[in-house]
């Protein structure tokens, strides 16, 4: 069974500087898609980024870029130039035909 | 319609009584997924829908819940007898085609609570 593990239950930043939240991840499978969602509170749960596992390059959309290593499976986000308005739940969640989420990581920003 | 949505919002129920979801996706999204929210927690998965049908179930969607997609629109999830541990956010997404890739769009979900 695919399962989704982060370590970090919570996170703090400050403003304009740089986090990395973790995600590791355990399938048998080789073709899949693994995404990172965000939910601010008491909002609905948005797509960050996605990355396919085929492929080699980490995607990257504006401040947000993984860091995706299918060896070690293990799939980290890196935001860059932290606002306040990247304060939410972040989770982890791993896709064929149905997500498979992590337990989330909490950040904070600071200013 | 720009998104999916959720009926209700909020649901406050007594323990042994019977509830009903609705869940509005996309207009052209022929997938639709149910999945549970505890708190502090990532959501579970709980069943999909390819237009009308009902492709998988996890082990978590007891007998006492059932979902249903009549005619591949808007799809209902009920909660029969309901209990104490049914309470929970009840988030629904849709996504079009069958692509892996394709990403789910959530709704702002249904929270449950059980008393």
């Amino acid at each position: 069974a695919q399962t989704v593990t982060q370590s970090q239950p919570e996170m703090s930043v400050q403003e304009a500087e740089t986090v990395t939240l973790s995600c590791t991840y355990d399938t048998s499978e080789s073709d899949y898609y693994l995404f990172w969602y965000k939910q601010p509170p008491s909002r609905q749960m948005i797509l960050v980024i996605r990355q396919e596992a085929y492929k080699q390059q980490n995607a990257t959309e504006n401040r947000f870029s993984v860091n995706f290593q299918k060896a070690a499976k293990s799939f980290s986000l890196k935001i860059s130039d932290s606002q306040l308005g990247d304060a939410a739940m972040y989770f982890c969640a791993y896709k064929t035909d149905k997500l498979i989420f992590g337990t989330g990581t909490r950040l904070q920003v600071f200013p | 319609d720009t998104g999916v949505s959720q009926d209700p919002r909020h649901k406050i129920t007594k323990r042994g009584q019977n509830v009903t979801f609705r869940c509005d996706p996309i207009s052209e999204h022929n997938r639709l997924y149910w999945y549970r929210q505890t708190l502090g927690q990532g959501p579970e998965f709980l069943t999909y829908f390819q237009n009308e049908a009902q492709l998988e179930k996890s082990r978590l969607l007891s007998d006492r819940f059932s979902a249903e997609r009549p005619k591949g629109s808007f799809s209902t999830l009920e909660i029969q007898r309901t209990e104490q541990g049914d309470s929970a956010m009840y988030l629904c997404a849709s996504s079009l085609s069958l692509a892996a890739r394709n990403e789910q769009f959530f709704g702002p979900g249904t929270r449950l609570t059980v008393l």
